[in-house]
Order: C-alpha cells, then sequence, then structure tokens
C-alpha cells in the first residue's frame, strides 16, 4: 500500500446520494485505476487515467465518473448511488499503460443502503 | 465468451508441502500474466508476470508456467508455510480495453501447520 492512500476507508450512504472516493498517490506514476471487487466476480475496471485529465472507460463503467485534475489525485464519483455500487472499491497505479505491474491501495467499503 | 477460471473452492494443503494454484482462460490471447497475493482487507500485491514467450519464472519459493497452448497458469509455492495463506489472483492483459488487466476472482490458499 505504499505510496497509495484511499479516502474514506469506509462509507454507508443511501441510495440516491452522491458519493466521492479520493486516491492519492506519492509516487509520480502516470496510469491510476479504479476497480470495484465483489465476491466472485474479482476485481472488475470501471475507469483508469493515463494523465492528468486523460481518463478512459472500463469494464463496469455504468453509473460511474472519474476526474484527475492533479497527477498525485484521482477521483471516482458516483452521481447517485445504488445499491448495486455497495461493493469495495480500488485505486492503483501503474507506470506505464501495458504489462504493468499495478500497485493497490488499501481499498474503501462502499455500502449503499 | 471471455472467462479467467480460478478454483473457486479454497486449497488446504499442510505446511511443507507444494502448493499449485491453477488459471485458466477463455477468449484472450494475453501477451502476459501476472499473479497476485491479496490478504483479507487489503489491496492485491504483485507477485510475478510471466510472457507469452517464457514457459516459467521462477522468485523464491515461487514458480509460474504458462502455457498458451492449453490456456493454462500455474502457480507454484514450495515448502509452503502458514503465512502463504491468501488469496491468489491471477491476471491477464484484455486487448479489448487497451491491454488493461483483467483478473480473476482468485483462489483462498490456507496453509495449515
Amino acid at each position: 500500500d505504499a505510496g497509495i492512500t484511499q479516502s474514506p476507508r469506509h462509507k454507508v450512504t443511501e441510495t440516491g446520494t452522491p458519493v466521492t472516493l479520493r486516491c492519492h498517490q506519492t509516487e509520480n506514476h502516470r496510469y491510476m485505476y479504479w476497480y470495484r471487487q465483489d465476491p466472485g466476480h474479482g476485481l472488475r475496471l470501471i475507469h483508469y487515467s493515463y494523465g492528468v485529465k486523460d481518463t478512459d472507460k472500463g469494464e463496469v463503467s455504468d453509473g460511474y465518473s472519474v476526474s484527475r485534475s492533479k497527477t498525485e489525485d484521482f477521483l471516482l464519483t458516483l452521481e447517485s448511488a445504488t445499491s448495486s455500487q455497495t461493493s469495495v472499491y480500488f485505486c492503483a497505479i501503474g507506470t506505464s499503460g501495458n504489462s504493468d505491474t499495478q500497485y493497490f491501495g488499501p481499498g474503501t467499503r462502499l455500502t449503499v443502503l | 465468451s471471455q472467462k479467467i477460471e480460478q478454483n473457486s473452492e479454497a486449497l488446504n494443503i499442510q505446511e511443507g508441502k507444494t502448493a499449485t494454484l491453477t488459471c485458466n482462460y477463455t477468449n484472450y490471447s494475453p501477451a502476459y500474466l501476472q499473479w497476485y497475493r491479496q490478504d483479507p482487507g487489503r489491496g492485491p500485491v504483485f507477485l510475478l508476470l510471466i510472457r507469452e514467450n517464457e514457459k516459467e519464472k521462477r522468485k523464491e519459493r515461487l514458480k509460474v508456467t504458462f502455457d498458451t497452448t492449453l490456456k493454462q497458469s500455474l502457480f507454484h509455492i514450495t515448502a509452503s508455510q502458514p503465512a502463504d495463506s491468501a488469496t491468489y489472483l491471477c491476471a491477464l492483459d484484455n486487448m479489448e480495453y487497451g491491454n488493461k488487466l483483467v483478473f480473476g476472482a482468485g483462489t483462498i490458499l490456507r496453509v495449515k501447520s
């Protein structure tokens, strides 16, 4: 988890409310990723960023948006949270886009009631 | 459809034995495959990467094989210890999403003393 922090670590919210999760890195890595992890599904890519203000969709991007205004910060926003978005969210960083080992943050456990 | 399959049932072995975990994939043509370790409540940690032109890779007590004909990777831990107990994830590059990683659901390994 060195060099990557996520906040908050735990959050309980209600359906329909907006939620923003923050990922902060001190490694100056170009690539940043948001995943969700659910039992039986493994890690699934939501969105990723390949530079400041450069982002793209992953496998399960519906209902999520991201922003990256600084190299060190990558925000994940749920505009209107739904119960299906209850999950553990992980941020990861990497030095290149391909053939890249990734370094993960500690995760955020989000519960949408 | 594309699938990555790892043993869904936990693998229980005795300390000192060799643990062998399997990762099978369907309808992917990965250039490389990675293995990660995940402890409860924490983010995954990178262990090993093996490329399509490599048959085997070793790191201390860890060994990974990659058979692109069988579409399978095997992950071995020799002289296993209780501290090796964790969930092990395989991941490969997915051309559909710019060669970003796609993960299997993981296999739980329990090493008993």
